[in-house]
Formats: C-alpha cells, sequence, structure tokens
C-alpha cells in the first residue's frame, strides 16, 4: 500500500507559480511530511519539511491541513532550473523499528520557456 | 556545507565479477544508508546503517550484498558476482540521528554498468 501519491507528471512554464500535491490518508500521527527534488544522474536534494500549517523557506512553501492528509509544495515563479522530479515522503518504519526515508514515484515537473 | 561523497562516480563491471561502491557519510551524522534507483524508476531503499550493524534491509538487499563501515569515515557497499540488473545508480546517504524530523543528505550517486 502506497504511503504516499502524487501526479506522475506536471508541466508549467517559467514565472509561473507551481503546487504539487501529495495524498498522505494513512499518516501516523510522529510522521513529518518532507519533500526532496532530485535532477537526472543526481542525488535527492532535501527541499523543505513540516508537521503542520505552513513552512516557508528560502525556495518553497509547503502547506499542510489540519487533518495532515495532504500536503502542498509550492514553488514561486519556477524558472527552467526547476525541472526536476519531486518526492513527497512521510517516511516508514522498518521491521527493526528504525526510520526509513521511502521514495514513492515522484512528480516530473517540466518547465517550459 | 558538509555534503556525502561517493567514489566512483561511473563504474563498468563485468557480469560475475565483485564491486565495492564507496561513501563518505557526514561526519556527525550516524544514521547511514544505501539506496538504488534503476534508470527510469524510483528510488530504492536497499539497507541501513548505525553503531557499525545493520539497523534494517529491503528485500533487494540479499546475500549478494554487504555494507561495511572499515574505519571512521568510510561507509561501503560490496556486490559480489554483479548481474546485468545491478545495472542502476546507487547513492549512499545520511541523517545525524534517529528522529523522523530529520533530513537525509544523499550523495551524487554511482553509476553501475554490468556488461
Amino acid at each position: 500500500l502506497a504511503k504516499t501519491t502524487q501526479p506522475i507528471s506536471m508541466d508549467s512554464y517559467e514565472g509561473q507559480e507551481v503546487n504539487i500535491t501529495c495524498s498522505h490518508n494513512n499518516i501516523a500521527t510522529n510522521d513529518y511530511i518532507t519533500w526532496y527534488q532530485q535532477f537526472p544522474s543526481q542525488g535527492p536534494r532535501f527541499i523543505i519539511q513540516g508537521y503542520k500549517t505552513k513552512v516557508t523557506n528560502e525556495v518553497a512553501s509547503l502547506f499542510i491541513p489540519a487533518d495532515r492528509k495532504s500536503s502542498t509544495l509550492s514553488l514561486p515563479r519556477v524558472s527552467l532550473s526547476d525541472t526536476a522530479v519531486y518526492y513527497c515522503l512521510v517516511g516508514d518504519e522498518g521491521t527493526g523499528g528504525s526510520y526509513i526515508p521511502t521514495f514513492g514515484r515522484g512528480t516530473s515537473l517540466i518547465v517550459h520557456p | 556545507e558538509p555534503e556525502v561523497t561517493q567514489t566512483p562516480s561511473h563504474q563498468v563491471t563485468q557480469m560475475g565479477q565483485e564491486v565495492i561502491l564507496r561513501c563518505v557519510p557526514i561526519s556527525n551524522h550516524l544514521y547511514f544508508y544505501w539506496y538504488r534507483q534503476i534508470l527510469g524508476q524510483k528510488v530504492e531503499f536497499l539497507v541501513s546503517f548505525y553503531n557499525n550493524e545493520i539497523s534494517e534491509k529491503s528485500e533487494i538487499f540479499d546475500d549478494q550484498f554487504s555494507v561495511e563501515r572499515p574505519d571512521g569515515s568510510n561507509f561501503t557497499l560490496k556486490i559480489r558476482s554483479t548481474k546485468l540488473e545491478d545495472s542502476a545508480m546507487y547513492f549512499c546517504a545520511s541523517r545525524p540521528g534517529p528522529d523522523r524530523n530529520t533530513e537525509a543528505f544523499f550523495g551524487q550517486g554511482t553509476r553501475l554498468t554490468v556488461v
């Protein structure tokens, strides 16, 4: 059972705001919501993390409703260099009880000129 | 900014050979991970390592694979008797602690090609 569900792909244009929504209906009370960005042939890179309400940093905002069953990553004024795959993680717990950052399929964002 | 470094960046090996992929995690981190990503697919968890032993492993991480922290800085993934389907990007990651709100830092990966 997938822990997170995201759109497979999205298209946007330079200068637009992009919102990527992730569903995590079975999120646990102690789970945080973390977003990573991955460029081709590179390792994932942390973007932002939150537990509830809104979090903002220099690159993105993360909106989390009160029920925490979904979250929305907001990228303001995207540029061509924001073309990447974006992953929403709520993590997983292994059989030994340790937290494992676990990736789903991600959303492939293509920014057009 | 501290970073996870991986060597080599590319490795080509013949089927049946053994390969060792190397990683230097961030120095004060305690949790280490290996992931792999087959071309066009998602990032898959292989194994996590803490306190000099494996803490979690996936079904992918069978007897063909092993990990080791031979000294205070390196973290290695050994793949014995490589198969064509082992061709993938392999990423090492580290985290400072066990809390769920600590982010994972990933290396740039090693592209392994088995021919």
